[in-house]
């Protein structure tokens, strides 16, 4: 069992559409990141939350905390090819560091 | 580039053989990681060495060992390999900065195992 859980496990969409994917846990995390990864690389930070209620935009992207500081969502507006790949939320906790299973996403042109 | 580096990129061995992969964090960071990724899998924590000793322990075999060294670099040793230990290794560095802890990934070492 996943200590998060990440939905939807796939997304194919067409470029210019919207979409939010999520990052659940019924544990508290003291900060939580989400990390975009390609094909044979490591994954790459895009944001870290930390604060319950938390909303953080890095240009297309908009990240959610909850209030709670249990879930997270990513919400892509307009979706460029370039956002292609894996979508990986990691909770940090006092020396763990717990990842999600992804989200594999492809846009088509 | 994140500034970790991992070494070799990619590996290439039989089962039962033993192999060692390298990692060198971030400098300044003293936390490294080790992460398993197979195919189309999320990323399964290994262990975790701070400053030259074990932190925290995930999911890691019995056949696994990994050390940190004084000059923070880390190795992360696997033997008796078997064919479903091929897989992508990743190590990562931290910065922690009050609560936020953030991890840097190495490109990874594609390990396997024929």
């Amino acid at each position: 069992t996943q200590l998060l859980e990440q939905s939807p496990q796939f997304l194919s969409i067409q470029e210019g559409e919207n979409l939010t994917v999520y990052c659940n846990s019924s544990s508290v995390f003291s900060s939580l990141q989400w990390y975009r990864q390609e094909p044979g690389e490591g994954p790459v930070l895009l944001v870290t939350v930390v604060t319950g209620g938390e909303v953080k935009k890095l240009k297309r992207l908009t990240f959610q905390f909850g209030d709670a500081r249990k879930d997270s969502s990513l919400h892509i507006t307009a979706a460029q090819t370039g956002d292609t790949g894996l979508y990986l939320c990691a909770g940090g906790g006092l020396n763990k560091f717990y990842f999600g299973s992804g989200t594999k996403l492809n846009v088509k042109p | 580039d994140s500034g970790v580096t991992q070494t070799p990129k990619h590996l290439i061995t039989a089962t039962g053989q033993r192999v060692t992969l390298r990692c060198s964090p971030r400098s300044g960071d003293l936390s490294v990681y080790w992460y398993q990724q197979s195919l189309d899998q999320g990323l399964q924590f290994l262990i975790q060495y701070y400053n030259g000793e074990e932190r925290a322990k995930g999911n890691i075999l019995e056949r696994f060992s990994a050390q940190q060294f004084p000059d923070l670099h880390s190795e992360l040793n696997l033997s008796s390999l078997e064919l479903g230990d091929s897989a992508l290794y990743f190590c990562a560095s931290s910065a922690r900065q009050g609560l936020e802890e953030t991890q840097y990934f190495g490109p990874g070492t594609r390990l396997l195992v024929l």
